[in-house]
């Protein structure tokens, strides 16, 4: 059984500041890793995807994998209240095809 | 705008009803996806199409019957559905199911249905 865990939060960060989430999974084949901010009412929006070991970024945002601990992060840098929203943590397997298993989400406030 | 288009963007229908539930995607895609979202959850796997082919059905009650038509299109049947069922109803797309698994998965703005 695959498990994906995420702090549920809220986390709150003042405007500017870095927020920092966090997501640990159970399976050791997973392979592909995601993270999807999605507002409230609103569907998921993919925003980083990350396959290799080490730091990928795009914009202010880096995504962290360490496979060997079956850790995944997302890092916002420079936060603005636009970033408060729910982040879900995705977490694909190489041999199963497309078996997304979501976290349930940290819920992320920027404040002014 | 999303790329997945789901219609209609909300749904009110009583338990003998029967409705159903649309997606279209113009990306290509060859597989599509049905997911449930309860409010404050993450999303929850109902059905898996790949080439139009269903792929994985999560042991979802018999009242949501899933139909691929095309490639583009992927429907959702329901029928005498419970006030359990409530909740919002998200398509997505990816470009491939099998074979390559570092495929993002793109979702429609959902449908939120309501059951009385």
């Amino acid at each position: 059984q695959k498990e994906v865990e995420q702090n549920s939060g809220p986390l709150s960060v003042p405007e500017g500041a870095i927020a920092s989430l966090n997501c640990t999974y159970s399976d050791r084949v997973s392979q592909s890793f995601f993270w999807y901010r999605q507002y409230s009412g609103k569907s998921p929006e993919l925003i980083m995807s990350i396959y290799s070991n080490g730091d990928k970024e795009d914009g202010r945002f880096t995504a962290q994998l360490n496979k060997a601990s079956q850790y995944v992060s997302l890092l916002i840098r420079d936060s603005q209240p636009s970033d408060s929203a729910t982040y879900l943590c995705a977490v694909n397997e190489e041999n199963y095809g497309q078996n997304f298993v979501f976290g349930p989400g940290t819920r992320l406030s920027v404040l002014p | 705008d999303t790329e997945v288009t789901q219609t209609p963007k909300h749904l009110v229908m009583g338990m003998t009803n029967k409705k159903s539930l649309k997606c279209e995607q113009h990306m290509g895609h060859r597989a599509m996806y049905w997911y449930k979202q309860k409010a404050k959850k993450p999303p929850e796997l109902m059905f898996v199409y790949s080439y139009e082919k269903l792929s994985i059905n999560e042991s979802v009650p018999s009242r949501f019957s899933p139909e691929c038509p095309n490639s583009s299109l992927l429907n959702l049947h329901l029928h005498a559905l419970q006030p359990e069922d409530s909740a919002l109803y998200l398509c997505a797309s990816s470009s491939s199911w099998a074979g390559t698994s570092n495929q993002p998965q793109h979702f429609g703005d959902g449908t939120r249905l309501s059951i009385l």
